[in-house]
């Protein structure tokens, strides 16, 4: 069973900066489309960025575009998502999970919680 | 992009069945085949249930299946069990965007 795991959630002050890091098998980072998503208490899953298997693309949510940036290391067999210029309405649990071609996520990782606050 | 409406609660005893709506528009539902589902416990992350609008992945009981009409589409839990009482949320592409729906509680009576 495949397994993605994600780190780097915490708190964080409003304005702050924060890498997330997501850890999957090197077959995944190497071939699959993969992407964010996130929830915030109480909410429904919300779709944060997605990015393609050789990163010569990504495409972002309109509530994160320009303060977020996804990318991969495939040395390291990680993606990261950089989150800049964060506010309360960041507070979420931030998953990553594999896009397969037919645009379904079908693998989740546990999550990381992130939580903007003074 | 407006999240996609799904009533907030649904019921059914066991051995009973519910169908849940997930609503859009042109620009998601109804343009485009890539509509999913997904089934959440609490606390757990959230699991693929049904993936172009009614193909199931390995391993998901055929209980599960999926349609769409139009700009809607919908979920069937049939032979409900108590393990299925969880939120389900519909999701669809957009064109380079996708949009969730608002979730839907299920209670096994």
């Amino acid at each position: 069973e495949v397994q993605l795991v994600e780190s780097g959630g915490g708190l964080v002050q409003p304005g702050g900066s924060l890498r997330l890091s997501c850890v999957a098998p090197g077959f995944i980072i190497s071939n699959s489309w993969m992407t964010w998503v996130r929830q915030s208490p109480g909410k429904g899953p919300e779709w944060v960025a997605s990015m393609k298997p050789d990163g010569s693309l990504q495409y972002y949510g309109d509530s994160v575009r320009g303060r977020f940036t996804v990318s991969r290391d495939y040395a390291r067999l990680s993606m990261y998502l950089q989150m800049n210029s964060l506010t309360a309405e960041d507070t979420a649990v931030y998953y990553c999970a594999t896009q397969d071609l037919m645009h379904a996520f079908d693998t989740w990782g546990r999550g990381t919680l992130v939580t903007v606050s003074s | 992009q407006s999240a996609l409406t799904q009533p907030p609660s649904a019921s059914g005893s066991p051995g009973q069945s519910v169908t849940i709506s997930c609503t859009g528009t042109i620009s998601d539902v109804g343009g485009y085949n890539y509509v999913s589902w997904y089934q959440q416990h609490p606390g757990k992350a959230p699991k693929l249930l049904i993936y172009e609008v009614i193909k199931r992945p390995s391993g998901v009981p055929d209980r599960f299946s999926g349609s769409k009409s139009g700009n809607t589409a919908s979920l069937t839990v049939s032979g409900l069990q108590a393990e299925d009482e969880a939120d389900y949320y519909c999701k669809s592409f957009a064109g380079i965007k996708f949009v969730f729906g608002t979730g839907t509680k299920v209670t096994v009576l």
